[in-house]
């Protein structure tokens, strides 16, 4: 089954400690992407990634840092993560560099405190 | 010029009636337009999408009308049902070399039985 996974699943964390979610993928695809989801913004690119070792910002980048060692691994870091940094997060991965069958991940949901 | 607007930002309808939710950009190198629906507790799921040289694309009741000279688009849902319910968002991307996803603020639908 193609899918997108995600852990953790649900995290809550205090301002500072430094925290990495995974994101592993099952389809070869190239592309892959971390968003952040808020109330009335929709959902806001923070770094994709188009193939390994190729990682670039997407329109909210700062606080995040990314790596893309392998193809199907895309984590996200958070080295000091704040409170404005508490959303819902989503990876996804795209056959596509225009996210032609885009498949976005189950999503994590992060509060730091 | 990046962004994407995305009315209305909520939308109650009738069981079998038609859902339209509308999208505005004001970017022209924008060249790939995809919805995706997003249901409670789930990461968001390509629905449809077109590309600027085509007016008009359905997928059984999901129609997108596309107006490149207005720069809008629009989702049309026909003979919308219950299980239609959920979040949608449109998005849009740039013909350039990037994997840059621009989404709208999101629509939340709800089709009363």
């Amino acid at each position: 089954e193609a899918q997108v996974t995600q852990n953790p699943r649900y995290l809550i964390t205090v301002t500072g400690k430094k925290l990495t979610v995974t994101c592993s993928q099952n389809m070869n695809h190239e592309y892959m992407s971390w968003y952040r989801q808020d109330p009335g913004l929709g959902l806001r690119q923070i770094y994709y990634s188009m193939n390994v070792e190729v990682t670039d910002k997407g329109d909210v980048p700062e606080g995040y840092k990314v790596s893309r060692k392998e193809k199907r691994n895309f984590p996200l870091i958070l080295e000091s993560p704040s409170p404005n940094q508490t959303s819902l997060y989503f990876c996804a991965s795209s056959l596509g560099q225009r996210g032609e069958t885009q498949y976005f991940g189950p999503g994590t949901r992060l509060l730091v405190l | 010029q990046q962004q994407v607007k995305q009315s209305p930002q909520s939308l109650i309808v009738q069981k079998g009636g038609i859902s339209i939710i509308n999208c505005a950009y004001e970017n022209t190198a924008f060249d790939y337009f995809p919805w995706y629906q997003q249901f409670p507790g789930k990461g968001p799921a390509l629905l449809i999408a077109i590309r600027p040289d085509v007016s008009e694309k359905k997928e059984g009741r999901f129609t997108i009308s596309f107006n490149k000279s207005a720069k809008q688009f629009s989702l049309h849902i026909m003979d919308s049902q219950p299980g239609d319910s959920a979040t949608y968002f449109c998005a849009a991307t740039l013909m350039d070399s990037s994997y840059k996803l621009i989404f709208g603020s999101g629509t939340r639908l709800l089709v009363r039985p």
